[in-house]
């Protein structure tokens, strides 16, 4: 059974550019959320995708967004970066709605704003 | 909006010592409670997953309880070892779509 997985594993990018990080849910998982998580920080949760539908949402602005894909893999997009969305993007699938399920987390995706 | 404390925020203990993490939380309509392990820089590793109607998960060393009607849970573990050195942090599934997490306990375990 192959976990979930998340790349590119480190990002640089400038103020102002776009960026697209990608997951790969666990075997036999419909769910996808994405969490922000600042250094010090627990996670923040960004979205939840079920069966390729937002369903849910935290404090985070339009500029963050993100797809889910038939196979269930997702993408987490963010327009016009600011430095503050320097941090540890974090991945977690589940066979249900995040909430009320077990999550399971890839390795995160490091991204840096100069 | 639910509020999750984790206390204390660092703990540094020897070797062979037993210990207990604490989690507490605002509001007691959870699904569940899941305690996870995060190695620096690193994603999240889950430890133990209590469902709302259980009161206790225990995994090898460890073992986490529940009180839902107050709020808490603990993680205690048992012969602490320098590889059990890490970020422990717990989160609670609260509303269908949203986890909740705490800031988390950075363990070290001296040799």
């Amino acid at each position: 059974e192959t976990g979930v997985t998340q790349s590119p594993t480190h990002l640089i990018k400038t103020r102002g550019q776009q960026v697209t990080l990608r997951c790969s849910s666990q075997s036999g998982h419909n769910t996808v959320s994405w969490y922000q998580q600042a250094l010090g920080q627990g996670p923040q949760f960004i979205f939840q995708y079920y069966r390729e539908e937002e369903n849910g949402r935290g404090n985070f602005p339009p500029r963050f967004s993100g797809l889910q894909f038939p196979n269930y893999s997702s993408e987490l997009n963010v327009n016009a970066l600011e430095l503050d969305d320097s941090a540890l993007y974090l991945c977690a699938s589940s066979a249900g709605l995040a909430g009320s399920r077990e999550q399971f987390f890839g390795p995160g995706t490091r991204l840096t704003v100069l | 909006k639910q509020e999750v404390t984790q206390i204390p925020a660092a703990l540094s203990v020897p070797e062979g010592e037993n210990l207990v993490l604490n989690c507490s939380f605002t509001d007691s309509a959870i699904y569940n409670l899941q305690w996870f392990r995060q190695d620096p820089g690193k994603g999240l590793t889950s430890l133990l997953l209590i469902q709302s109607s259980q009161r206790e998960q225990t995994s090898g060393r460890l073992n986490a309880s529940l009180d839902k009607s107050s709020g808490r849970s603990t993680l205690y573990i048992a012969a602490s070892q320098p590889g059990d050195s890490a970020t422990y942090l717990c989160a609670v599934g609260s509303g269908a779509n949203n986890l909740f997490f705490g800031t988390g306990t950075r363990l070290t375990v001296i040799p």
